[in-house]
């Protein structure tokens, strides 16, 4: 049972535009959740988190979205840069347990094109 | 320059031996962790430790051991008894405590041959 899902494997967008990475999640004691980027071979680097308090959260080029009614959040890159090419993971938190532990999603392949 | 170290980068192994492999942090982090992640998969967590002498099965435990007599080292052991074992391996840390993300090593590729 999946409880965070990122339904899109990838998504290719031109340079300069707006990039929209979605997440959907299940369990509604998720209070925390956090967005990574990968490059192949690499470890994920953090990018932007945002806790369930809130429905936006800001960061230079990168925004959080969340949408609590609809267990739904979203990642906007603007503008999108060809060094934004990743895979990216939505990951989500369990407020009800004390061990801190993330849930990931299996991630989007984001190709943005010069 | 403070971090999360992982090695070696690549490792080969024959089918039925154990192997360890090494997680190291200098960020003074109480708590270590250890993902899987499979082609087309998302990061599946194995082990996890909160406190040094403490550690906590993930969602995918079986078939690995781990120890963490120190607060900076974390190693996993992939054993024979692990089905599908190559993989790349991803170690993390963080601070214990709400809102605070996890910071992740370079992982190590292991394929058994």
């Amino acid at each position: 049972d999946q409880q965070v899902k990122q339904n899109s494997p990838s998504l290719s967008v031109q340079e300069g535009r707006i990039s929209i990475l979605n997440c959907d999640y299940t369990n509604s004691m998720f209070d925390y959740f956090l967005w990574y980027k990968k490059y192949p071979a690499e470890g994920p680097t953090f990018l932007i988190s945002i806790s369930s308090i809130k429905d936006k959260n800001e960061d230079g080029r990168f925004t959080v979205f969340l949408n609590k009614s609809a267990k739904h959040l979203s990642l906007h890159i603007v503008p999108s840069q060809p060094g934004d090419s990743a895979v990216y993971f939505c990951a989500a938190r369990d407020s009800g347990g004390s061990n801190y532990k993330l849930t990931f999603g299996k991630g989007t392949l984001l190709t943005v094109n010069p | 320059d403070g971090g999360i170290t992982q090695s070696p980068k690549y490792l080969f192994r024959k089918e039925g031996q154990n192997v360890t492999l090494s997680c190291e942090q200098n960020l003074n982090h109480d708590a270590m962790y250890w993902y899987r992640q499979d082609p087309g998969q998302g990061l599946r967590l194995i082990y996890y430790s909160q406190i040094v002498n403490d550690f906590q099965k993930g969602d995918i435990a079986e078939g690995y051991s781990v120890s963490r007599e120190k607060k900076e080292s974390f190693p996993l052991t992939v054993t024979s008894a692990q089905k599908n074992p190559t993989a790349f391996y991803l170690c993390a840390s963080s601070w214990v405590g709400s809102y605070n993300e996890q910071f992740f090593g370079p992982g190590t590729r292991l394929t058994v041959l």
